[in-house]
């Protein structure tokens, strides 16, 4: 059975930081490549950030380029989002998803709530 | 970027009818759009991807086709778990991954 966990959201003032993870299971970890997606409060899906399976390729959106991390650690079947320098925008809910083409696994996603 | 646009942005239909969503792309895509669905409070779930192939355990009554930059999401009876909100995306010419601004599909 195909699991995807994520953990790590909450509140957090501007300019201060955050990290997310992502635990996987029930399919090859180390073989996937994945991304990180988010949703503001009553909004669509913006794409974030990605990682290729060996890590050797990594891509962010324009918004929050230089402030975030993608990461991953296939010994613990885990991805990563460090987040810095978090904006009052930066307010979503945030899923990772495992992507072959499309995002097949999604996580449950996790609220980080950035405000003062 | 690649722009997708979702019309309409609310599509209310009874139960038992037919619905149609509609992406188009800003740009060529080839057929590398996927089809979304999300019911609130859950994440999203893969209905279509390749533009045409339903993901593993979709229902049949769910199609997907284009036509050039035009791509269309049909349902073709909708049953009441259906109801939900439809994104398009595309993974042809990226970064960045685009998304269209979804469709509500509501029940009439």
């Amino acid at each position: 059975e195909v699991q995807v966990v994520v953990s790590g959201g909450g509140l957090v003032k501007p300019g201060g930081s955050l990290r997310l993870s992502c635990v996987a299971s029930g399919f090859s970890f180390s073989r996937s490549n994945f991304n990180w997606v988010r949703q503001a409060p009553g909004k669509g899906l913006e794409w974030v950030s990605s990682i290729t399976s060996s890590g050797s390729y990594i891509h962010y959106a324009d918004s929050v380029k230089g402030r975030f991390t993608i990461s991953r650690d296939d010994a613990k079947n885990s991805l990563y989002l460090q987040m810095n320098s978090l904006r009052v925008e930066d307010t979503a809910i945030y899923y990772c998803a495992r992507e072959s083409g499309s995002f097949d696994y999604w996580g449950q996603g996790v609220l980080v709530t950035v405000s003062s | 970027e690649v722009v997708m646009t979702q019309s309409p942005a609310t599509l209310s239909v009874s139960p038992g009818e037919r619905a149609t969503l509609s992406c188009r792309a800003s740009q060529f895509v080839s057929t590398n759009v996927a089809w979304y669905q999300q019911k609130p409070g859950q994440a999203p779930r893969l209905v279509i991807h390749g533009a045409s192939i339903r993901a593993t355990g979709v229902p049949a009554r769910f199609s997907g086709s284009s036509s050039g930059t035009e791509f269309t999401l049909t349902i073709s009876s909708l049953q009441s778990e259906d109801f939900a909100v439809y994104y398009c995306q595309q993974y042809n010419n990226w970064p960045p991954l685009t998304f269209g601004g979804g469709t509500k599909v509501e029940i009439k």
